[in-house]
């Protein structure tokens, strides 16, 4: 079946450690993004990318690094230096043509920082 | 720069009534697109309907229909005759179609959690 997978669906870690979200998906889609939701408050772009090796900054990218090695694949680090990275995070993926196209979405990963 | 504004957090109707999620939205460019998406508890966020700003005619999808009026820069959503399943948190979005949106961003609305009661 075709989708977005993210792995793992519930992710623990200690203040000061940096970590990685994996985003994958078979859709075949050019333009991959990363969400981030916090309790109650809708979706806030962290960053995007259009094609491989190229990306872009989205509204709250400080203290999060992405890369675009691969078409399939887009994962997320949270770095030490992100204040309040306990969200939930949403991966999305869609045809880069502005607006024409939805953005699926995966099943997203819930990180809890302690 | 443009905004999109769910006034309503959230709704709580008993079930078989019918139910209205208000979207209103700015934005500068005369291409744009709207969408709704719907979040059950699981958090997978699924997609309901995309609307571009030249179709102004309204859409009905079983239960589902939306009502887009550009002079009131209104994009709402009506759920008829809820059911359990619909409990949700419903996001309408926005795209711009103009050259600053060549990634197809999205903005959201903050959305609207409807809980149906049996």
């Amino acid at each position: 079946d075709g989708g977005i997978t993210q792995s793992p669906k519930y992710l623990f870690r200690k203040e000061g450690q940096n970590v990685t979200l994996s985003c994958e998906q078979n859709l075949n889609h050019d333009a991959m993004y990363w969400y981030r939701q916090d309790p109650g408050q809708g979706l806030r772009l962290i960053y995007y990318s259009q094609i491989v090796n190229d990306f872009q900054k989205g509204d709250i990218a400080e203290g999060y690094s992405v890369s675009r090695e691969k078409k399939e694949s887009f994962p997320l680090t949270v770095t030490s230096a992100q204040k309040n990275p306990t969200a939930f995070y949403l991966c999305a993926s869609s045809i880069p043509l502005a607006g024409s196209y939805e953005q699926y979405f995966g099943p997203g990963t819930r990180l809890t920082v302690t | 720069a443009q905004k999109v504004t769910q006034a309503q957090t959230e709704i709580s109707v008993v079930e078989k009534e019918d139910v209205t999620l208000d979207c209103v939205y700015e934005t500068r460019d005369t291409t744009y697109y709207l969408f709704w998406y719907k979040q059950p508890p699981s958090g997978e966020l699924v997609f309901l309907i995309r609307r571009n700003s030249f179709d102004e005619q309204n859409e009905i999808s079983g239960r589902y229909s939306w009502n887009f009026q550009k002079s009131t820069s209104s994009f709402n959503f009506t759920i008829t005759a809820s059911q359990v399943v619909d409990s949700a948190v419903y996001f309408c979005a926005l795209s711009e179609a103009g050259g600053n949106n060549a990634g197809n961003m999205l903005t959201f609305g903050g959305g609207t959690r409807l809980m149906v009661k049996p």
